[in-house]
């Protein structure tokens, strides 16, 4: 147990929907990172939020939109889903200043 | 752009034998991080060793240890006394030392490693 934890671990949903992954990172991590991991793009870095705030974006669609709550855990917001957005979605934590990112399991999205 | 390129996408090794796996990345900056990932089948993402730019001493971990060839753009990653739970993707990333957490991925070398 790395002490991220990602919930659902499955999702699998339809088309359109809308879906919203949870990540509560490690004890005393002010920083967390969304991670996409697909086939065909590999492993891609999303967006990062640091104690509340935005800090930084990457290749992250506008269908797609982050928060992290006050007690720093946070929502990755998947809308309008396509099928290309099946993939596997990872968030790492870490303190501030940091390089040591640890991940989470993540959570498998299937859009049938 | 930073790109980082790994050329091997299947690499197999005997166990307790060595194996290099390589990577190579193209940046124009001078301060960086360097990362080896490891995931296995259980999918979890694993930091297995990180190399400072500004580090001239290559980083070692146990049996894994990185040649970093800064010059060169190399960073390749040696694996000593291969395990069978060595068995695994392995993913170099890079990372901008002017931000955080944005880590750009290779596309992975998958080890397999023989009894």
């Amino acid at each position: 147990d790395s002490g991220v934890t990602q919930t659902p671990k499955h999702l699998i949903t339809a088309t359109g929907q809308r879906v919203t992954l949870r990540c509560s990172p490690r004890s005393g991590d002010l920083s967390v990172y969304w991670y996409q991991q697909s086939l065909d793009q590999g492993l891609q870095f999303l967006i990062q939020y640091y104690n509340g705030e935005e800090r930084a974006k990457g290749n992250i669609l506008e269908r797609f939109s982050a928060q992290q709550f006050p007690d720093l855990h946070s929502e990755l917001n998947l809308s309008s889903l396509e099928l290309g957005d099946s993939a596997l979605y990872f968030c790492a934590s870490s303190v501030v200043d940091s390089r040591g990112y640890t991940f989470g399991s993540g959570t498998r999205l299937t859009v049938v | 752009a930073q790109t980082v390129t790994q050329s091997q996408p299947e690499m197999s090794v005997q166990e307790a034998e060595t194996v290099t796996l390589s990577c190579t990345y193209d940046t124009s900056e001078s301060d960086y991080y360097l990362f080896w990932y490891k995931q296995p089948p259980s999918r979890q993402m694993i930091l297995v060793i990180r190399q400072e730019a500004y580090k001239q001493q290559n980083a070692t971990e146990n049996r894994f240890s990185v040649n970093f060839q800064k010059a060169a753009k190399s960073f390749s990653l040696k694996i000593s006394d291969s395990q069978l739970g060595d068995a695994a993707m392995y993913f170099c990333a890079y990372e901008y030392g002017g931000s955080q957490g944005n880590l750009i991925f290779g596309k992975g070398t998958k080890l397999s490693v023989k009894p």
